[in-house]
């Protein structure tokens, strides 16, 4: 399996654009998490999917973000507007079912930068 | 609330040493899960190692070991006789029932640079 793919890898975008992630999960996980890095915060999780529901997504700084997931094998995570505060590095995560508990496999992660 | 602690930001060290990441956490949980991820310089997440909350037992896979103490609420991971590949940033994390055990409470990672 190619693990979970994110792209683009490097995305530099002016303030006030919309932006798109995407992202795609390892096949046959149920668990899709997306997740923010920057150097004050962290890593921190913005929302999470299980089997294509949105389950909790009270990690979203504010309502221009976005999330969706259409089908079992695609995400996108969108910014609109985006603003320079935005700039960090997403990652996107998928697991199996919880049951077992498996741990999260994470992308490459996509450097945001708004400028 | 959840919270875990990686109280050390840096680390230097010289190759062929041994060096412990501390990681503490808090949970008000009794069932819980913790983590280890390697971040290299290329910047991708590795998952190294997960425990359960009931399994104490220290684990070794090859130069790296954990010890989990829940007394203490530490899950402590060393590496022996370490090389410049060891040179990432490591975060230690945790999961609990309130997601269903599903997401993430990560430490603020641990940058290690191994000289040689």
């Amino acid at each position: 399996d190619a693990g979970v793919i994110q792209s683009p890898r490097h995305e530099v975008t002016e303030m006030g654009q919309e932006v798109t992630l995407r992202c795609k999960p390892i096949s046959g996980h149920d668990y899709l998490f997306w997740y923010r890095q920057t150097m004050m915060r962290g890593l921190e999780l913005l929302i999470y999917f299980n089997n294509n529901v949105p389950i909790d997504d009270s990690g979203m700084p504010e309502d221009r973000f976005s999330a969706k997931m259409p089908n079992a094998s695609f995400s996108t995570l969108k910014i609109q507007p985006s603003e320079p505060r935005d700039s960090a590095v997403y990652f996107c995560a998928s697991s199996l079912d919880r049951v077992r508990n498996t741990e999260a496999f994470f992308g490459q992660g996509t450097r945001l930068t708004v400028v | 609330a959840q919270k875990v602690t990686q109280a050390q930001t840096e680390i230097s060290v010289v190759e062929k040493e041994d060096v412990t990441l501390d990681c503490v956490y808090e949970t008000r949980d009794t069932t819980y899960y913790l983590f280890w991820y390697k971040q290299p310089p290329s910047g991708e997440l590795v998952f190294l190692i997960r425990r359960n909350s009931f399994d104490e037992q220290n684990e070794i896979s090859g130069r790296y070991s954990w010890n989990f103490q829940k007394s203490t609420s530490s899950f402590n991971f060393t590496i022996t006789a370490s090389q410049v590949v060891d040179s990432a940033v490591y975060f230690c994390a945790l999961s609990g029932p309130n997601s269903g055990y599903s997401t993430l409470t990560f430490g603020k990672g641990t940058m290690l640079l191994v000289s040689p």
